[in-house]
């Protein structure tokens, strides 16, 4: 299994709170990916990075927001938790972004981060 | 964005091959096609991608059509153990994956 590793696994917390997740990985890889998971919706992208303090949106980004210091590391923060914010949130690495003509970009997913905002 | 569309469940008898759907008519011509499964509440994993061509790997075959509007994912000889949900993804651009919600995947002993 890809080394990645996601903090806290499961968090209760109240609504208007900040939370931060953490995602680390051992991997060395270039991107970081942020996704969470709702009943009905599959896998929607949060953020990811392409580099160090490189980052971009993905589609559901709003009340949101990501930091990369680290290779190593990919932070997303909820400024102040809403009870729509309640999924279970995925970090996942990929070695290279791949380009439009290029073939490879697996992802690797880390174990997921249960969040219950109250 | 190209949209995937998965039924939302099927069953499938243990050593049996298991042919799983999926309908992707919107996807432009540089975008890939990737399958994952997910087992329990685990995070998703790689199963095989392709762009136009059928691929083979020692997990399953992928078969693409000839128009790219849809795909099938074929586990030869299905085991318990793979009994997941899997999801049909297009990939859009260097790092979208858009997901769909996926066909649970039950096999049966």
């Amino acid at each position: 299994d890809a080394g990645i590793t996601q903090s806290p696994r499961h968090k209760v917390t109240e609504t208007g709170t900040p939370v931060t997740l953490r995602c680390h990985q051992t991997e060395n890889h270039r991107y970081m990916y942020w996704y969470r998971q709702d009943p009905g919706h599959g896998l929607r992208l949060i953020h990811y990075s392409y580099g160090v303090k490189d980052t971009d949106k993905g589609e559901v980004s709003d009340g949101y927001s990501v930091s990369r210091s680290k290779t190593e590391d990919f932070l997303l923060t909820l400024e102040s938790a809403t009870s729509s914010q309640t999924s279970v949130y995925f970090c996942a690495i990929s070695e290279s972004g791949a380009s439009r003509t290029s073939s490879y970009n697996e992802q690797f997913f880390g174990p997921g981060t249960r969040l219950t905002v109250l | 964005d190209a949209k995937t569309t998965q039924p939302p469940s099927m069953d499938c008898a243990e050593g049996r091959a298991a042919n799983l759907p999926c309908n992707h008519s919107t996807i432009s011509g540089n975008e890939y096609v990737y399958w994952y499964r997910q087992i329990h509440s685990q995070g998703p994993q790689y199963i095989i991608h392709g762009l136009k061509n059928n691929e083979t790997n020692e997990m399953a075959s992928l078969i693409i059509t000839e128009d790219r509007k849809s795909s099938t994912l074929i586990l030869p000889h299905a085991t318990l153990r793979d009994t997941a949900v899997y999801y049909c993804i297009v990939r859009v651009g260097a790092y979208k994956y858009i997901f769909g919600t996926g066909t649970r995947l039950k096999v049966l002993a």
